[in-house]
């Protein structure tokens, strides 16, 4: 079965600058994607960025980009110039292509809290 | 962007009485629908999958006569909690999935049961 794992319950970062959040995962696929969503507290989940595993180059999305390392299966999350409304519980997912959609797997979280 | 509407946002319900939970893709045909449960500072736990027209399929762990899955077209499923107790009372997320895959989650409905 498929595991995913972020090791960083809990993160803080001042404004403007740079945080790291850490993903790992589990599979046995050689195809699938891994993507990081937002959940504010709303509790809307937002798709912050996604990543194929069959493209070498890392995904980007404005100030967030991961450093996807497969071999290793790490998939970790960096925000660049951290803003307030940045503020929130990041999850790591991933899941496997489906023509039934996609399962998601998801990881425990990391709540990032961003300081003025 | 698409947008995949739950219904109600919260609801409180007493112990022993059954609750229905709507989702809708409101400008998008929704070929798969998915359901999970996210307790208070926890990670979404999937619940089952449900594709139009056919039973629903459910993840090890979770009672199907519990927790019934009606995907009746291609624009809304539903989650009726039957028979609730206070252990069931939880945040409840759908997300919708086009044909090409990609995922739209609803705003997710809060159940307490008393």
């Amino acid at each position: 079965a498929q595991t995913v794992t972020q090791s960083q319950p809990e993160m803080s970062v001042q404004e403007a600058e740079t945080v790291t959040l850490s993903c790992t995962y589990d599979t046995s696929e050689s195809d699938y994607y891994l993507f990081w969503y937002k959940q504010p507290p709303s509790r809307q989940m937002i798709l912050v960025i996604r990543q194929e595993a069959y493209k070498q180059q890392n995904a980007t999305e404005n100030r967030f980009s991961v450093n996807f390392q497969k071999a290793a299966k790490s998939f970790s999350l960096k925000i660049s110039d951290s803003q307030l409304g940045d503020a929130a519980m990041y999850f790591c997912a991933y899941s496997v292509w489906e023509t039934s959609g996609s399962r998601l797997t998801f990881g425990e979280g990391t709540q990032l809290t961003v300081n003025p | 962007g698409a947008v995949v509407s739950q219904h109600p946002s919260r609801v409180i319900c007493k112990s022993g009485t059954s609750v229905k939970i709507e989702c809708r893709s409101l400008d998008f045909q929704a070929t798969t629908m998915f359901w999970y449960r996210q307790f208070p500072k926890k990670s979404l736990m999937l619940m089952a999958t449900s594709n139009e027209g056919s039973k629903a399929t459910y993840e090890q762990g979770v009672e199907k006569d519990k927790f019934l899955i009606n995907h009746a077209s291609l624009t809304l499923s539903t989650l009726t909690v039957t028979s609730a107790h206070p252990e069931d009372s939880s945040f409840y997320i759908c997300s919708a999935s086009r044909v090409t895959g990609e995922l739209f989650f609803g705003e997710g409905s809060r159940l307490t049961v008393l």
